[in-house]
């Protein structure tokens, strides 16, 4: 079956930096992606993986490693804005050329002053 | 940038009415959208695959003759909750795939429409 683990719940200082971790078990992977997403709101892109290796966007970081079914999303010099929810989605190929996205449970990110 | 439009917002009804929810992408063309549905806490579950000018692919547990999908378009698709129960109060996001865009930003999502009934 297609699995996506990341912690439930994180807690992090203003101006910090915190680093979410995503693992998955999917076949036909296609590509990793996080989004943001406060309370009551559609999901927000940030960022997207579909080679091994680190990924930089201004604060946001993602990292991908394939062979260990392994993400991390990195948070520096963090901000109260920043305390959202974080989802980690796969994106797998099925047979047809037909792709979906497989959305993680989601990490909850609250930042303190 | 990408936008995609979903509306209502929120509905509130009483158990048994059938409520429809439309997702307009406003400057591309998609030929494929994707209905998700989110409880409180939860992450989002696709619902259902919407392909212009043919049926719906459903996931495994999501009745079809419960939510209709219609993509009648190449800029909308619409969900339609028909009879619906309390437990099907949710939140239902819909997203977008770009027809010439299939690179690192497959999917855009629209604002999502709180369902509650009552």
């Amino acid at each position: 079956g297609q699995n996506i683990d990341q912690p439930t719940e994180m807690t992090a200082t203003e101006g910090a930096i915190v680093q979410i971790n995503c693992t998955y078990q999917t076949s036909g992977f296609n590509g990793l992606f996080w989004y943001q997403q406060h309370a009551g709101e559609a999901p927000t892109f940030l960022s997207y993986n579909v080679l091994d290796g680190l990924e930089e966007k201004g604060r946001f970081s993602s990292f991908l490693s394939r062979s260990k079914g392994y993400s991390y999303l990195l948070l520096k010099e963090l901000q109260m804005k920043d305390s959202a929810s974080y989802l980690c989605a796969v994106r797998v190929s099925l047979s047809g050329g037909y792709n979906k996205l497989i959305f993680g449970a989601g990490t909850r990110l609250a930042v303190h002053p | 940038g990408a936008v995609v439009s979903q509306h209502p917002s929120r509905v509130i009804c009483k158990s048994g009415t059938s409520v429809k929810i439309e997702c307009r992408s406003l400057d591309f063309q998609a030929t494929t959208m994707f209905w998700y549905r989110q409880f409180p806490k939860q992450s989002l579950m696709l619902m259902a695959t919407s392909n212009e000018g043919s049926k719906a692919t459903y996931e495994q547990g999501v009745e079809k003759d419960k939510f209709l999908i219609n993509h009648a378009s190449l800029t909308l698709s619409t969900l339609t909750v028909t009879s619906a129960h309390p437990e099907d109060s949710s939140f239902y996001i819909c997203s977008a795939r770009d027809r010439y865009r299939q690179g690192n930003q497959p999917q855009h999502f629209g604002d999502g429409t709180r369902l509650s009934i009552l």
